[in-house]
């Protein structure tokens, strides 16, 4: 089946840090890969996603390059922001073979401390 | 631009009572999906539409558990006899036909307590 594996939280950084969440997926058939963001009170909003291998999905300064022969999508931004503070989600979907939803992983809490 | 909305944004229940959660997805959206969400956990796909056509199901859905989209345009999840298990968060979320990878929009949730 497909499964999605982030790394555990809470992830603790001071503003202007560089911020690296990871994540490996598995999956049947070609996925498409996503990073959803969970602000606190919100709810969830695409951050950025990529659809094929070597894409890179970018948005507000963070990015995720989608490794093919590393089955990783790993979020990255260089110079985090207290307003940065939320949940991370990375998620896949399969293309095609029906539309089964979204696969997440189980979230990333990012703190932000001034 | 509407999102997708969600009614009520809260529930709280008696184990063993019925309860019933609307989702309005955006307008010209014609997929929709309902995940659950608990406690330190990612949303769980449970069902989705196609139109009015329900194409999917989780093997969490219980038989406890049943969705529909009458006319294609909103949704309702209902519970039956629920179980304390069932508190959660429900997720609905909306989706225009693609040809793979398009992004789902999701609404606010209903927060379900079961006592």
């Amino acid at each position: 089946g497909n499964s999605v594996t982030q790394m555990e939280g809470p992830v603790t950084l001071s503003e202007e840090a560089f911020l690296t969440i990871n994540c490996t997926y598995t999956a049947t058939g070609y996925p498409s890969l996503f990073w959803y963001v969970q602000y606190p009170g919100e709810g969830l909003q695409l951050l950025l996603k990529a659809t094929k291998a070597d894409d890179k999905g970018s948005n507000k300064g963070f990015e995720a390059t989608y490794r093919k022969e590393t089955t990783s999508f790993h979020l990255e931004k260089g110079s985090v922001q207290v307003s940065d503070s939320a949940v991370y989600f990375c998620a896949l979907s399969v293309v095609g073979g029906g539309a089964d939803g979204l696969t997440f992983g189980k979230g990333t809490h990012l703190i932000i401390q001034p | 631009d509407t999102g997708v909305s969600q009614d009520p944004r809260h529930k709280i229940t008696k184990r063993g009572q019925n309860v019933t959660f609307r989702c309005d997805p955006i307008s010209e959206h014609n997929r929709l999906y309902w995940y659950r969400q608990t406690l330190g956990q990612g949303p769980e796909f449970l069902t989705y539409f196609q139109n009015e056509a329900q194409l999917e199901k989780s093997r969490l859905l219980s038989d406890r558990f049943s969705a529909e989209r009458p006319k294609g345009s909103f949704s309702t999840l209902e519970i039956q006899r629920t179980e304390q298990g069932d508190s959660a968060m429900y997720l609905c979320a909306s989706s225009s036909t693609g040809t793979g990878g398009e992004t789902q929009y999701f609404g606010p949730g209903t927060r379900l307590l079961v006592l």
